[in-house]
């Protein structure tokens, strides 16, 4: 069955930066495009960035543009999520999510999700 | 940006009586070259992420039970859980996928009366 084990998360400070990956199994992960997805209390579930099955290209929230790179080894079934310049505002579960094909936008499974806090 | 409305924020309601959830969005969601809707509705449990129940506003994704349903098109949509169960207890949520960037609506608790 589809697994999706995210790490990396933490406490950093804000400016600091932060490396996350998810670990995909129990499927094809070089044929699905794959999403990041966050979750705060205060501003539910906020979308983060897309990254097409090949990397080919990628979509990524205005929030975060300039601070944060999705890409992906296919060779490992890892997909990451770099983040510079971290805010407090960032302080989220972060969760790793496929989605339905090659280029989709419709997220069919996620992870349990990574905790990032953001804190001095 | 498209901002997702959902309403009622939370309810309760009886196990085996009907819950109705809607979803409005800000811009149609409604595709003129396929003729369908970019929405999808998610379910999640306390502690647990959130899971997929319908996209394209109404097909059921595989192993859902069919007392859930999605309807609706263009701006608004429903969904209708029929014969509330107590692990139906959660939150739910829309999405538009239409265009970058996907957004969420703020989420419905839903409660057992």
């Amino acid at each position: 069955q589809v697994q999706l084990v995210e790490s990396g998360g933490g406490v950093v400070q804000p400016g600091g930066s932060l490396r996350l990956s998810c670990a995909a199994s129990g499927f094809n992960f070089n044929n699905y495009a794959m999403h990041w997805v966050r979750q705060t209390p205060g501003k539910g579930l906020e979308w983060v960035t897309f990254i097409r099955y090949d990397a080919g290209y990628n979509y990524i929230a205005d929030s975060v543009k300039g601070r944060f790179t999705v890409s992906r080894d296919n060779s490992k079934n890892t997909l990451y999520l770099q983040m510079n310049s971290l805010r407090p505002e960032d302080t989220a579960v972060y969760y790793c999510t496929k989605a339905q094909g090659l280029g989709s936008f419709i997220i069919d499974y996620w992870g349990h999700g990574t905790q990032v806090t953001v804190s001095s | 940006d498209i901002v997702m409305t959902q309403s009622p924020a939370s309810l309760a309601v009886s196990l085996g009586e009907r819950a109705t959830i809607n979803c409005k969005s800000s811009q149609s969601l409604l595709s003129s070259s396929d003729n369908k809707n970019y929405l999808a509705w998610y379910q999640q449990k306390p502690g647990q992420p959130p899971s997929l129940l319908v996209y394209w506003a109404s097909t059921r994704e595989s192993g859902v039970p069919d007392r859930f349903s999605g309807s609706g098109s263009g701006t608004d949509f429903t969904l209708t859980i029929t014969s509330l169960q107590a692990e139906d207890v959660a939150v739910y949520y829309c999405q538009q996928y239409y265009n970058s960037p996907l957004t969420f609506g703020g989420g419905t608790k839903v409660e057992i009366k």
